[in-house]
């Protein structure tokens, strides 16, 4: 069965990065786009961009250039996101979630459990 | 951007009918296909999709569950409510990217 297992709770520093993934399993992990999603305290979605992983082409949300950098390690069928520098902002649950490719099909059919990335000094 | 209202709240009694809209800012629709899309998420848990591409039914979602509508106006019915239904709905666009969702209706008893 598809499953989408993200890595532990992250608390960080105002400044720093952080680095979450998104391990893929029971179908090709090239064979679908990993998008990467942020959703606050305040139960707001925003898409932040996707990640094809066979290619590692991206797309980002504007709104997030600069903040999130999205990598894939194939070996591994890992997806990673990064952010950096950090502010109380970026505080939120990050969730990993796949679509199809096809223009039109960019839903989003499976979910990570989802990471807190909480930001403090 | 494109914008997705949907009311904060909605309460219905059990066993009735629920009706969930969503708007759009411009249209999400395209040829005949409709390109809006509804999730469900219960506390605690991450979005599980119920509805694509307006009016289609995900794998292993009750067919209560039905989604309707074009242009810039949907709406996800759930016919009739069952306990198990109290959560947040969120609709999603994916006309145009950034793909966005609307700001979540929360569905409770009466």
């Amino acid at each position: 069965q598809v499953q989408l297992q993200q890595s532990g709770a992250e608390l960080a520093k105002p400044g720093s990065s952080v680095k979450i993934s998104c391990k893929a399993s029971g179908y090709t992990f090239t064979s679908y786009a990993m998008h990467w999603i942020k959703q606050t305290t305040g139960q707001a979605l925003e898409w932040t961009g996707y990640i094809a992983p066979g290619s590692g082409g991206t797309k980002y949300n504007e709104k997030f250039k600069g903040k999130a950098t999205l990598t894939v390690d194939k070996s591994s069928s890992t997806a990673y996101m990064q952010l950096s520098s950090l502010t109380p902002v970026d505080t939120a649950v990050y969730y990993c979630a796949r679509s199809t490719f096809n223009y039109g099909s960019y839903y989003f059919d499976y979910w990570g459990q989802g990471v807190m990335v909480t930001v403090s000094s | 951007d494109i914008v997705l209202t949907q009311s904060p709240v909605l309460a219905v009694s059990l066993g009735q009918r629920a009706t969930i809209s969503c708007r759009a800012s411009q249209s999400v629709s395209i040829s005949s296909i409709n390109l809006m899309h509804w999730y469900q998420q219960k506390p605690g848990q991450q979005p599980k999709l119920l509805i694509y591409r307006a009016s289609n039914l995900a794998s292993g979602i009750p067919a209560r569950f039905s989604g309707s509508g074009s242009g810039t106006d949907f709406t996800l019915t759930i016919d009739p409510v069952q306990a198990d239904d109290i959560a947040a709905y969120y609709c999603q666009q994916s006309r145009e990217s950034p793909f966005t969702f609307g700001s979540g209706t929360k569905l409770e008893i009466k």
